[in-house]
């Protein structure tokens, strides 16, 4: 079975602290995506890639950075947490080709205090 | 740029009836696709069904359905015979047809119930 895999579902990180959210597929998608998702406002491209070492910056893309060094493996990288950094982030693969949809991971619900 | 809207936060329906979820976009482009989603409580992003805008036929995915306006820019999704397992958050997506990197544009959500 074809998936997306997020490390941890559930995550809690002090203020200040450097947190890693890895993503990892076996569809051998060129795309990878990393979304936020907060209630009321649906989900937020933070960043993505379409090739290894490649990335784009999305709509919020402050205080996060990206690694992507195999192209199975995609990682989101809070420099330094903060409280409104308190979220569900969604991992996300596709084709290159626009006309597919992705696959998603299960979510890793993050809270900073 | 473009945007996706989905005006409904919530939305109830009975077992066995039928419900419609509303989604309208904006875009300048011709060629695109449209996506339902569904995230039930395990959070899973299920996609539910896809449409091209080339082509005018609505798709349809057994119990789910479109109604594709283009020139509206409407693009809703209608769940015949409702079942408990339909409760879920439904998410509606814009994706461009041009270029590789194209990404998908997510509406806020609609919260569907399904009553027993």
């Amino acid at each position: 079975d074809v998936k997306v895999t997020q490390s941890s579902r559930y995550l809690v990180k002090r203020t200040g602290e450097k947190v890693f959210l890895e993503c990892v597929q076996d569809m051998d998608h060129e795309n990878m995506f990393w979304y936020r998702q907060d209630p009321g406002l649906g989900l937020r491209l933070i960043y993505f890639s379409y090739d290894v070492k490649m990335k784009e910056k999305g709509d919020i893309p402050e205080g996060y950075s990206v690694s992507r060094e195999k192209k199975e493996r995609f990682s989101l990288i809070l420099e330094s947490a903060s409280t409104n950094q308190t979220s569900m982030y969604l991992c996300a693969s596709s084709f290159l080709v626009s006309g597919y949809g992705y696959t998603f991971g299960s979510g890793t619900r993050l809270t900073v205090v | 740029a473009q945007t996706v809207t989905q005006s409904q936060p919530e939305m109830s329906v009975q077992e066995a009836e039928t419900v419609t979820l509303s989604c309208t976009y904006d875009t300048s482009e011709s060629d695109y696709y449209l996506f339902w989603y569904k995230q039930p409580p395990s959070r899973q992003m299920i996609l539910v069904i896809r449409q091209e805008a080339y082509k005018q036929q609505n798709a349809t995915e057994n119990r789910f359905s479109v109604n594709f306006q283009k020139a509206a820019k409407s693009f809703s999704l209608k769940i015949s015979d409702s079942q408990l397992g339909d409760a879920a958050m439904y998410f509606c997506a814009y994706r461009s047809g041009g270029g590789a990197t194209n990404k998908l544009i997510f509406g806020t959500g609609t919260l569907l119930a399904v009553q027993p």
